[in-house]
């Protein structure tokens, strides 16, 4: 089955600078790659995804990457504002019916 | 279009006491999740249902049963609540490779 690590757990950055969030999988099938922002009390929400045919993908000031050589896959958020703070979760998935595999999730602070 | 339901969004229970969780999304999903989310913890996958008709364990089980009532509908239930089970329980729902939506999440404490 699928493995995926998430690094780091925890991410302090000034209001401005960007922050970025790494994740690896382990199996090279996995096809489909979502990142969720979860804000403190609420539930897990969508912030970008990427599939396995795509090698970056943006919105505004998040971007996606992946590299499917070294089965790995980034979350870069540009400009920081303090609304990024919360937990990010990245996600794996490598056959149709199976479930999301979770990363373990990143505490993103923004000061100000 | 509401997305996905859940009911009750908050619930205290003794232990040894039974209840059962219920979500339901209305955006024709084939799978269904459960999850458990313990304080400053990730997500932990309970059960799930590919496809109406079926279910599967997941990676923390124990404790818990489901039923996948219809398309729409997947529950959960705690038989004899335990201490342990205090945590927040989000139910989700995905079609495909298709972005999976969490519902607001039950908050259950058990004493």
């Amino acid at each position: 089955g699928e493995n995926v690590e998430q690094h780091p757990s925890t991410l302090s950055v000034q209001e401005g600078d960007s922050a970025v969030i790494k994740c690896t999988y382990s199996d090279s099938a996995s096809n489909y790659f979502p990142w969720y922002k979860q804000e403190l009390g609420k539930r897990p929400q969508l912030i970008i995804d990427i599939r396995s045919n795509v090698g970056e993908k943006k919105d505004q000031r998040i971007a996606v990457t992946l590299n499917k050589t070294a089965k790995h896959f980034s979350l870069h958020i540009t400009e920081t504002q303090p609304e990024d703070s919360a937990v990010y979760f990245c996600a794996a998935k490598w056959m149709r019916n199976t479930p999301l595999v979770f990363g373990k999730g990143t505490r993103l602070s923004v000061i100000a | 279009n509401a997305g996905v339901t859940q009911t009750p969004k908050f619930q205290v229970l003794k232990t040894g006491q039974s209840m059962t969780l219920q979500c339901a999304q209305d955006m024709n999903h084939n799978s269904m999740y459960w999850y458990r989310q313990d304080p400053g913890m990730g997500l932990r996958l309970i059960y799930y249902s590919a496809s109406e008709g079926t279910t599967d364990k997941g990676e923390v089980p124990n404790g818990y049963n489901v039923s996948r009532l219809n398309k729409r509908e997947f529950s959960l239930r705690l038989e004899s609540a335990a201490p342990s089970q205090t945590s927040v329980y989000f139910c989700a729902s995905m079609a495909g490779n298709q972005p999976q939506h969490f519902g607001d999440g039950t908050r259950l404490s058990i004493l």
